[in-house]
């Protein structure tokens, strides 16, 4: 089985800061990781995933994540904190897969707050 | 031109109501899905639909029955609506590693 742990609900930071958002996860077998964001009152959008090879993955929006398998961690970082990337921000695992059918299990949400 | 479209964007129902949601997507996958999204923001996988045959069903009451007509279109139906069943729901479709959600549809149950 897989799990996602998001730690803290909620983070906030000032605008230009540096955002850190943390996913820990837990599979028996090699993972596909992923990043969503869902703006208020939207569906949600990927902003980056790592499936395999190189282990910094760049996204949308000048967000990265590393995947570190040692730590099982796949935390979400932008150097510089908008305004608008003020959203919930979604973790989530599934297995390798190679066909198009995913399970993906998501973790709780974190909720990025931002302010001037 | 929506990728994965769904309707109607709100619900508001009474107990009892038997109600569809209905989900379209213009992006050739062959999986669709749909999730619940409860008031905490919890995502939850419901259903799994693949080349229109059911691949996952979860532990989700038989009030929900999914129907997927082809194999870009995947309806929600639930019998006999309660209160707990308010939460936004969420149609997805993916193609190996991408997964792309629509819009998402705000059942309210009153």
């Amino acid at each position: 089985a897989q799990s996602v742990t998001q730690l803290g609900s909620h983070v906030s930071v000032s605008e230009g800061a540096l955002v850190l958002l943390r996913c820990n996860y837990s599979s028996s077998v090699p993972p596909y990781l992923f990043w969503y964001v869902q703006y208020p009152n939207q569906g949600l959008q990927l902003l980056l995933k790592y499936t395999t090879g190189a282990t910094l993955v760049k996204g949308i929006n000048g967000f990265e994540a590393e995947f570190k398998k040692s730590e099982t961690s796949f935390h979400l970082t932008k150097p510089s904190a908008h305004m608008s990337d003020a959203a919930e921000y979604f973790c989530a695992v599934s297995p390798p897969m190679d066909t198009g059918f995913q399970k993906l299990v998501f973790g709780t949400g974190t909720r990025l707050l931002v302010s001037p | 031109d929506t990728a994965v479209s769904q309707t109607p964007k709100y619900l508001v129902t009474q107990m009892g109501n038997d109600k569809s949601i209905k989900c379209e997507q213009n992006l050739g996958h062959d999986t669709m899905y749909w999730y619940k999204q409860d008031s905490k923001k919890f995502l939850k996988i419901m259903f799994s639909y693949n080349n229109k045959e059911l691949i996952i069903n979860e532990t989700v009451p038989n009030r929900f029955s999914p129907k997927s007509p082809d194999k870009a279109h995947l309806n929600l139906h639930i019998n006999s609506l309660e209160l707990g069943d308010s939460a936004v729901y969420f149609c997805a479709s993916s193609q190996y590693s991408e997964m792309r959600f629509g819009p998402g549809t705000r059942l309210t149950v009153t």
